[in-house]
C-alpha cells in the first residue's frame, strides 16, 4: 500500500534538474508532495487532485497521471535550498500514505 | 500564529512506562493524524481523526491510543512504551479531509525508550 519513490537518491550541481517519482498500487484521490531537512518538519509543497493535473511553484512543479496512479515532482535549475528528502503521499481514503523518500543534495 | 505545537520536543522512556505526548492546533483544521519516522522508512501513520470525537486507525496503530475531545487537542498515548518505539512523532493537521489538502506538521517529539 505504501507508495514506491525512485530514485532513492539524487546527487545534482547547482542549476541541474531532477525528476523523482512516485508509483501507486491504487486508485487514488490525490498526490502529495513534501520536503523535509534534515532534523525538522516536513514541509508541504503541493497537493495534485484526481482529473489529472500538473501544478507548478516557482523552479518546482508535478503532475498526476490519475489512470497510471502515477506522479512525478520536476525541479528544475536546482538551488543549494533545494536540498533534502522529497516525500509523496498517496491518499484514496481520509489515510495519507507516504513513500520511503528520495534524498537530494545539491552541491556548489 | 503558532500552527501546530507538539510538547515535549525529547523524552526517554523506561520499558514498559507510559506517556502522552500532546498536539494542539490553532488554525480550526477539522483533520488531525499521528506519524512515526523511521529511519529508511519514511512516515507511517499511526492513527488519525476526522474530527473532534471521531478517531480511525492508521498503518501502524498497535501499542498507541488516540482521543479527540476537541478540534484543537489531539493527544497520542503511549500504553506500555517498548524499544521499538524509539522514533520521532510528528503531529499533522489539515483543512478538512485527509486527502484533499496540505498538511502543516509539528516539530516533532524525539522519544528513546530503554
Amino acid at each position: 500500500q505504501q507508495p514506491v519513490q525512485s530514485p532513492q537518491a539524487v546527487i545534482l550541481r547547482e542549476g541541474e534538474d531532477a525528476v523523482i517519482n512516485c508509483s501507486s498500487s491504487k486508485a487514488l484521490y490525490s498526490v502529495h508532495w513534501y520536503r523535509q531537512k534534515h532534523g525538522e518538519a516536513p514541509v508541504f509543497l503541493m497537493i495534485l487532485l484526481k482529473g489529472g493535473e500538473q501544478k507548478g511553484h516557482d523552479k518546482i512543479s508535478a503532475s498526476f497521471n490519475e489512470k497510471k496512479q502515477q506522479s512525478s515532482l520536476y525541479l528544475t535549475a536546482s538551488q543549494l535550498s533545494y536540498s533534502g528528502t522529497y516525500f509523496c503521499g498517496t491518499a484514496n481514503t481520509d489515510k495519507l500514505i507516504f513513500g520511503t523518500g528520495t534524498r537530494l543534495q545539491v552541491f556548489p | 500564529n503558532a500552527g501546530v505545537t507538539q510538547t515535549p520536543k525529547f523524552q526517554v522512556l523506561k520499558t514498559g512506562q507510559s506517556m502522552t505526548l500532546q498536539c494542539a492546533q490553532d488554525m480550526n483544521h477539522e483533520y488531525m493524524s499521528w506519524y512515526r519516522q523511521d529511519p529508511g522508512m519514511g512516515l507511517r501513520l499511526i492513527h488519525y481523526s476526522v474530527g473532534a470525537g471521531i478517531t480511525d486507525q492508521g498503518e501502524v496503530p498497535n501499542g498507541y491510543n488516540v482521543s479527540r475531545s476537541t478540534t484543537e487537542d489531539f493527544p497520542l498515548r503511549l500504553l506500555s512504551a517498548a524499544p521499538s518505539q524509539t522514533s520521532v512523532y510528528f503531529c499533522a493537521s489539515s483543512y478538512i479531509s485527509g486527502w484533499a489538502y496540505g498538511y502543516t506538521f509539528g516539530s516533532g517529539t524525539r522519544l528513546t525508550v530503554v
